[in-house]
């Protein structure tokens, strides 16, 4: 019963790396998406997708890129980190249109 | 576009006390409501929902009703427990527009024995 799994928990970038945050859900669900938390700023919506193959950008996505390869995955890239991109980062997924979203349980992202 | 406005934060309560934290939207049509909760270290569970005008979401004591009339969406419990310290996130998912839930900023709720 693993329901959203996020890895890593934790990772430390350089500015100007790039790297690869996993989301994987086992729920067959077809929702998913990323969010950014930020203190004082609740979650806002980087990037989306409602099937395999359908991703789309949400309130922040520059600097950010997605692929939806299976409805199991949804990777978030980072292209180039920038310290304005240290924050948590949350992956969710829902089965249907407005039933609420499972979370995983964050990646906590800082670039030096 | 979708929109969720809360009440600033942090609320600091004794123990016992009643609970209002105030949620309000901007939205088209007719969206589902949520309110979510995160403990300390934590991602967000959902703690209630409700899908249509006046319906109640109930949730280990805590209430929320959704009302067109004044596009609100206040969460209430009538004794709050120090174990209910966390933040507390209120969130809806439009019929028309970006589909994926939009929040609000969080409220802190500090309950103090």
């Amino acid at each position: 019963n693993a329901g959203v799994t996020q890895t890593p928990k934790f990772q430390v970038l350089k500015t100007g790396q790039s790297m690869t945050l996993q989301c994987a859900q086992d729920m067959n669900h077809e929702y998913m998406s990323w969010y950014r938390q930020d203190p004082g700023m609740g979650l806002r919506l980087i990037h989306y997708s409602v099937g395999a193959g359908i991703t789309d950008q949400g309130e922040v996505p520059n600097g950010y890129n997605v692929s939806r390869s299976t409805t199991e995955d949804f990777p978030l890239r980072l292209l180039s980190a920038a310290p304005s991109q240290t924050s948590v980062y949350f992956c969710a997924s829902s089965s249907l249109a407005g039933y609420g979203y499972t979370f995983g349980s964050g990646t906590r992202l800082t670039v030096v | 576009g979708n929109s969720v406005t809360q009440m600033e934060g942090p609320v600091t309560l004794s123990e016992e006390a009643f609970l209002t934290i105030n949620c309000t939207y901007t939205a088209t049509g007719y969206p589902s409501l949520f309110w979510y909760v995160q403990y300390p270290g934590e991602g967000l569970q959902l703690l209630l929902k409700a899908t249509k005008a006046d319906d109640k979401g109930s949730n280990k004591g805590f209430e929320a009703t959704y009302r067109k009339e004044t596009t609100s969406f206040h969460l209430e419990k009538g004794s709050v427990q120090v174990s209910d310290s966390a933040v507390y996130f209120c969130a809806l998912w439009g019929d028309t527009g970006r589909r994926a839930l939009t929040f609000g900023s969080g409220t802190r709720l500090q309950v103090q024995p």
